[in-house]
């Protein structure tokens, strides 16, 4: 079974500045999906960024990028130039190629404080 | 932009009562999903369905649980006899199509108490 550790609970960032959340992950599998979601205090989950495995290039978008490290299985989210907005919980999460059911499997959690 | 909508937002039960939560997914969405967060505890994949049928469960999603797409826009959720354990929220998400390369779009979940 896969899984998914975000060994940080908790961290800050004051306005501007730049942020990196970690993540690593565990799996016996070749070719499968990274994900990292925003949950803001509304409770609502939405996709920040996505990477595939067999891709090299670290997948990035606007102010935020990956650092995808598939031998040693990390997957660190690096948000540049913060803003208040991204006050939140962020969740990485593995997502294989073998299950039929497009499973997603999530960490625990980083909450992030933007502070102006 | 198209949005999962859930209703009720917050579901309040006794125990062995019965509860349907349910979820609109996007509507020309194919793939229909069910997750839970015990509240402090991780986001848990609950089942997966499409065409009309549980693509993938997982071990959390026994006999006391179902899922059913009644009609060509809602999709529930119904816990047969509920438990003090069954608090969380439970999300409901959609995607287009399957794997990773399509974005599962997630609804604002129903948080649901169990006493």
């Amino acid at each position: 079974a896969q899984t998914v550790t975000q060994s940080q609970p908790e961290m800050s960032v004051q306005e501007a500045e730049t942020v990196t959340l970690s993540c690593t992950y565990d799996t016996s599998e070749n070719n499968y999906y990274l994900f990292w979601y925003k949950q803001p205090p509304s409770r609502q989950m939405i996709l920040v960024i996505r990477q595939e495995a067999y891709k090299q290039q670290n997948a990035t978008e606007n102010r935020f990028s990956v650092n995808f490290q598939k031998a040693a299985k990390s997957f660190s989210l690096k948000i540049s130039d913060s803003q208040l907005g991204d006050t939140a919980m962020y969740f990485c999460a593995f997502m294989g190629n073998d299950n039929a059911g497009n499973m997603l499997t999530f960490g625990g959690g980083t909450r992030l404080m933007v502070k102006p | 932009e198209p949005e999962v909508t859930q209703t009720p937002s917050h579901q309040v039960t006794q125990m062995g009562q019965e509860v349907i939560l349910r979820c609109v997914p996007i509507s020309n969405h194919l793939y229909f999903y069910w997750y839970r967060q015990i509240l402090g505890q991780k986001v848990e994949f609950l089942v997966s369905f499409y065409n009309n049928e549980i693509s993938e469960k997982s071990e959390i999603f026994d006999d006391q649980f179902s899922v059913e797409r009644p009609d060509g826009s809602n999709f529930t959720l119904k816990i047969r006899s509920t438990k003090l354990e069954d608090s969380a929220m439970y999300f409901c998400a959609s995607s287009e199509g399957g794997r990773g390369t399509h974005e599962q779009y997630f609804g604002p979940g129903t948080r649901l108490t169990v006493t």
